[in-house]
């Protein structure tokens, strides 16, 4: 089992539309998570922290349930230029900080 | 301010040879980190420098190794190059402080091919 799996889709949103997805984590140890964008042939960038709490940033919002070991992503008002893979980050645990774990992204088509 | 910068972009060798890459951190940062990115997968944690001294590792062979330089720099080698090493492999850097030490900046990359 991959210690980070996501679905790769891809997600095929109409534009304005809501898209949501996951990603599992087999660490229960694992204290920091992260989603990253990573656009075709480029370098991931961060695109937030994820917190115990949930989070938002803008149209963004992030969720995590640690009981069932997953995170999640909700984009809303999908825009054009949001088409991208994204990358869900976890930490390996508590004596690993700055050791990162990728999962293999979910895509995400946005269409006119 | 100049983000993180990696050289050369490309790379092609043959099976067998020797690679050196090559990181500048992101200014004020001083913490890097390497990673591997194989066509349609996430990036894999290779090992991350601090203080010119490696501080955490993932599971890649000892031909792996690295080193970074008082001015934070960071190369990446590889010995004994095998087809599988083929990837982009991308440089990160952070800040060594707990708030900040796992929000990355990466490099674009070098992309290395094994012939």
């Amino acid at each position: 089992r991959k210690e980070v799996e996501q679905d790769p889709g891809p997600f095929n949103v109409p534009e304005g539309a809501t898209v949501a997805f996951n990603c599992t984590y087999s660490n229960s140890a694992s204290q920091s998570f992260f989603w990253y964008r990573q656009d075709c042939r480029k370098e991931p960038k961060l695109l937030m922290s994820v917190y115990s709490s949930g989070n938002e940033d803008g149209r963004f919002t992030a969720q995590l349930n640690r009981a069932s070991q997953y995170i999640s992503l909700l984009i809303r008002d999908s825009k054009l230029s949001d088409s991208a893979t994204y990358l869900c980050v976890v930490n390996m645990g508590p004596d690993s900080w700055g050791k990162l774990q990728f999962g293999a992204g979910t895509q995400v088509v946005v269409t006119p | 301010d100049a983000g993180v910068t990696q050289s050369p972009t490309h790379l092609i060798k043959t099976r067998g040879q020797q690679v050196t890459l090559r990181c500048s951190p992101k200014s004020g940062h001083d913490t890097v980190s390497w990673y591997q990115q194989a066509l349609g997968q996430g990036p894999q944690f290779i090992f991350q420098y601090y203080e010119e001294e490696e501080r955490q590792r993932g599971n890649f062979p000892d031909r792996f190794s690295g080193h970074q330089f008082p001015n934070y720099s960071s190369e990446l080698n590889v010995n004994a190059l095998l087809l599988g090493d083929s990837a982009l492999y991308l440089c990160a850097s952070s800040a060594r402080d707990r708030f900040s030490n796992e929000k990355l900046f990466f490099g674009s990359g070098t992309q290395l091919s094994v012939l």
